[in-house]
């Protein structure tokens, strides 16, 4: 059964920590999306990789990274550095360029 | 870069009437322009989408329009179902086709 699987649903960070968010593919896409959405907002881009070993910032991208040593993996830590890291976090792919995105269940990120 | 406005944010409809949602784009380039459904806590879904060679697209009750000129186009559902019911984004492709730009979202209430 093909999809995206984000992981964990719920994730709590205390003050100072980083925290890394899981996203899995097996689609075989190329492209892959992280979304910031806050409650009643959008969809903010944060970063996305158009091929392994490659990524870019999107329109967010201070106080987060990521990393795509794999095709079907693009983990996203959250830093100390990002000081309102609480939201709802979507993950997509897609084949790339002018395609749909498929999204992910999503992460409900909160601090303690 | 690109810049999606959607009207209205919010809209209430009595159950089988017709709701309209309206974007609009800066980028006369962009050429492909999804729809997405979401529903509270839950991932956006892929409803409907439309290519720049087209003028309108239909899919049962859910229809889209595209007005090339005008660098609008607009969501159309028919006979509204409180299943309808969610928070709809439109988007268009930028940054030369590698990522989407959303609108900031219409909250439809179908009321019974």
């Amino acid at each position: 059964d093909g999809g995206i699987t984000q992981s964990p649903k719920y994730l709590f960070r205390k003050e100072g920590q980083n925290v890394t968010l899981s996203c899995e593919q097996n689609l075989n896409h190329d492209a892959m999306y992280w979304y910031r959405q806050d409650p009643g907002q959008g969809l903010r881009l944060i970063y996305y990789s158009q091929i392994v070993n490659d990524f870019q910032k999107g329109d967010i991208a201070e106080g987060y990274s990521v990393s795509r040593e794999k095709k079907e993996s693009f983990p996203l830590t959250v830093t100390s550095a990002q000081k309102n890291p609480t939201a709802f976090y979507l993950c997509a792919s897609s084949i790339g360029g002018a395609k749909p995105q498929h999204f992910g269940d999503g992460t409900r990120l909160s601090i303690l | 870069g690109e810049n999606v406005e959607q009207h209205p944010s919010t809209l209430s409809v009595q159950e089988g009437d017709s709701a309209v949602i309206k974007c609009t784009y800066s980028d006369s380039a962009s050429n492909y322009f999804p729809w997405y459904k979401q529903e509270l806590g839950k991932r956006p879904q892929l409803i409907i989408d439309i290519r720049s060679n087209v003028g309108e697209k239909k899919d049962q009750r859910i229809a889209v329009t595209l007005n090339k000129t005008a660098k609008h186009f607009s969501l159309h559902i028919t006979e509204t179902q409180p299943e309808d019911s969610a928070v709809y984004f439109c988007a268009a492709i930028g940054n030369y086709g590698q990522n989407f730009v959303f609108g900031p979202g219409t909250r439809l209430s179908v009321l019974p």
